[in-house]
């Protein structure tokens, strides 16, 4: 079966620099969510969207933006990095918006700022 | 605040050697209860999602059942290949529409 596909798996960037993180969902799935996952931490809700909408919002940083496009993949677009922002990103999608059928996550991207 | 606590942060058990996994919630209007598996550096894999008290699933040699409180996962005759992360998550009224709120996971060892 189809998973939640997420590029780059891994990124490693300089502090103050920019970072695109790219999901793309499970197939005929319309809403996706961005978590963040530090070491040993669980993980954090970020933003959702539905059909290409901005859904909800958690704890993303002012630094951080995120959109979702026609066929339905998402971005999340991070800017003047910091050594903090070094963790798990995990997208997740959902057939449905209230995620009745469970959130589907990727593999994850893990991002190192150094 | 919602908020979701699990119980141990770390479980060995011989293989064979069934066992249970706690997650309390505290939530203003539970819109599930989700239960996934994590390993090292993947993300998480869906198990259950629960509903209302008194609601049992069952998945392999995992059983999720939910009371008003709290949830359990049973672990029976597990094998060393049920090795992972558990997490626990909830959906409530309180928190951003569809986001889950999750606990820390309980680290579970099985070994032969």
């Amino acid at each position: 079966a189809a998973g939640v596909i997420q590029s780059p798996r891994h990124l490693i960037k300089e502090k103050r620099e920019t970072a695109t993180l790219k999901c793309y969902p499970i197939p005929r799935h319309d809403t996706v969510y961005w978590y963040q996952q530090g070491p040993g931490q669980d993980p954090q809700f970020l933003i959702s969207f539905y059909e290409k909408m901005q859904s909800d919002k958690g704890s993303i940083p002012d630094r951080f933006s995120a959109q979702q496009f026609s066929d339905y993949h998402s971005e999340l677009n991070m800017s003047s990095l910091e050594l903090g922002d070094s963790a798990l990103y995990f997208c997740a999608s959902s057939p449905d918006r209230e995620s009745l059928s469970g959130q589907y996550f990727g593999p994850g991207t893990r991002l190192t700022v150094t | 605040e919602d908020q979701v606590t699990q119980s141990p942060e770390a479980l060995r058990l011989q293989e064979g050697e069934s066992s249970s996994l706690n997650c309390s919630y505290t939530v203003s209007g539970l819109r599930g209860l989700f239960w996934y598996r994590q390993d090292p550096g993947k993300g998480p894999e869906f198990l259950f999602t629960l509903y209302s008290a008194g609601e049992e699933k069952e998945k392999e040699r995992l059983k999720a059942t939910l009371t008003k409180k709290e949830s359990f996962l049973h672990i029976t005759a597990p094998k060393p290949e049920d090795s992972a992360t558990y997490l626990c998550a909830v959906r409530g009224f309180n928190q951003a529409g569809t986001a889950l709120i999750f606990g820390k996971g309980t680290t579970l060892s099985v070994s032969s």
